[in-house]
């Protein structure tokens, strides 16, 4: 596809439960972002590829959180023994090259822990 | 870390014009601004490098003063599209990305 895909689109889970968030980036791009983003507020940075590294995860609030992106290309964010607090939209976007460059945003994966 | 932005909400009529600011408390290589409208993903509207450039888009200009680590964003002659949240990214020196804390603008008929 021409743009940034996440799946799923939206995602129920219960309190504890280990979920998988998956985003494709649009082809040739070798930076990957993850953000959250709740009610009201600006996505908040998570985590940052630069081809299959992570150049910064500063932003990944715990360890229960966790990305790979394996082949360069398909990132997945990873979280395990899921709070309530965790509820967000999670976002991710990819540019052509680095930090600086445009960043183009999926459409989000919504995630409620119950 | 994260760009302070002002005001927090702003509601035009339809013709009017707004001036939405961002102000980051580190030295900094390159503003972004992008609007987000509800439900949405945030939509890129325009890099500013240091060299405190000006740059414009239709009615939407932006500037950016890297001495005072601001920028503003213009909007003039609003129009029913423009509604939505703006928020501002910081690029600084230490190769660090961060959005601001939103601006949201309701324009009116």
């Amino acid at each position: 596809g021409a743009g940034v895909s996440q799946t799923p689109s939206n995602k129920v889970t219960e309190k504890g439960k280990y979920v998988e968030l998956r985003c494709d980036p649009i082809s040739g791009h070798t930076a990957l972002y993850w953000y959250r983003q709740s009610l009201g507020q600006g996505p908040e940075f998570l985590i940052y590829f630069q081809g299959t590294g992570a150049a910064d995860d500063s932003g990944l609030p715990n360890d229960r959180f966790f990305a790979v992106r394996p082949e360069g290309s398909v990132s997945t964010l990873k979280i395990q023994r899921t709070e309530r607090g965790d509820s967000a939209v999670y976002l991710c976007a990819s540019s052509l090259m680095g930090q600086g460059n445009i960043q183009y945003f999926g459409a989000g994966t919504r995630l409620s822990v119950l | 870390q994260q760009p302070v932005q002002s005001p927090q909400a702003v509601i035009l009529r339809e013709g009017e014009d707004a001036v939405i600011n961002c102000s980051s408390s580190k030295a900094l290589y390159s503003v972004h601004w992008y609007r987000q409208k509800h439900g949405e993903a945030p939509v890129f509207l325009m890099i500013l490098l240091k060299g405190g450039e000006q740059k414009g888009h239709e009615k939407i200009s932006a500037s950016f003063n890297e001495k005072k680590q601001q920028s503003s964003l213009y909007l003039t002659a609003s129009q029913l599209s423009y509604s939505g949240t703006y928020f501002c990214g910081t690029v600084n020196t230490g190769n660090q990305f961060y959005f601001g804390t939103g601006t949201s603008l309701t324009v009116i008929p």
